[in-house]
């Protein structure tokens, strides 16, 4: 596909319970960020990347949370031991990357909802 | 105090009205962007800029650098046009990590 990319689009998991989730950016982008977003609110970053390096993890909340982009496209976002208030949409993005500043392309989602 | 701040929270129109929403922010950035996030849930990005004046359609962006402050204008809404538009800048030299404001919802009436 053309667009960026992200699964499972729903998930639903019961509190304790570790939960990955996927972001396959536009092919050939560089960065990739991982963002948070509450029912209401306007999105948090939590990490970036360019190619493989992680770049600025500093949004990330807590320990439990952690992500990985091992061979610089596809990327897993981790959350263990998943608590309530980590129900949320998660939103990736991609961009061209490099030394400008570019637009970022936004995937549909993954709307997390921890019982 | 969040780094961006947008007004208004809530915007009401009616179809063919000139909209304004401002976003003003408290520290220096290399860039500013303006989203659009659908009802559906789906964010695009309308504008990127660093200067002046964008324009894309019906849609102006303008950004004055000195006062920290940057608009985004509607010309002859539609209802299609209603949505929530966020704005979200990358500090100093920055080029990766996004601060974003809490958005504006805007609603247009035929």
């Amino acid at each position: 596909g053309a667009g960026v990319s992200q699964s499972p689009r729903y998930k639903v998991t019961k509190r304790g319970q570790d939960v990955a989730l996927r972001c396959d950016p536009i092919s050939g982008h560089v960065s990739l960020y991982w963002y948070r977003q509450a029912l209401g609110q306007g999105p948090e970053f939590l990490t970036y990347f360019n190619y493989e390096a992680q770049q600025d993890k500093s949004g990330l909340p807590n320990d439990r949370f952690s992500a990985e982009r091992p061979e610089g496209s596809i990327s897993t976002l981790t959350i263990q031991r998943t608590e309530q208030r980590d129900s949320a949409m998660y939103r990736c993005a991609s961009s061209f990357g490099g030394l400008a500043v570019n637009e970022q392309f936004f995937g549909p989602g993954t709307r997390l909802t921890v019982l | 105090k969040n780094e961006v701040e947008q007004s208004p929270q809530n915007l009401t129109a009616q179809e063919g009205e000139f909209i304004t929403i401002n976003c003003s922010y408290s520290v220096g950035i290399s860039a500013l962007h303006w989203l659009q996030q659908h009802p559906g849930g789906g964010i695009v990005s309308l504008f990127m800029l660093s200067s002046g004046k964008k324009k894309h359609g019906r849609l102006i962006a303008t950004i004055n650098i000195q006062e920290k402050h940057s608009s985004l204008h509607i010309t002859a809404s539609h209802p299609r046009d209603s949505a929530v538009y966020i704005c979200a800048v990358h500090r100093g030299s920055t080029l990766g990590r996004l601060y974003f404001g809490r958005g504006t919802q805007l609603t247009v009436w035929p």
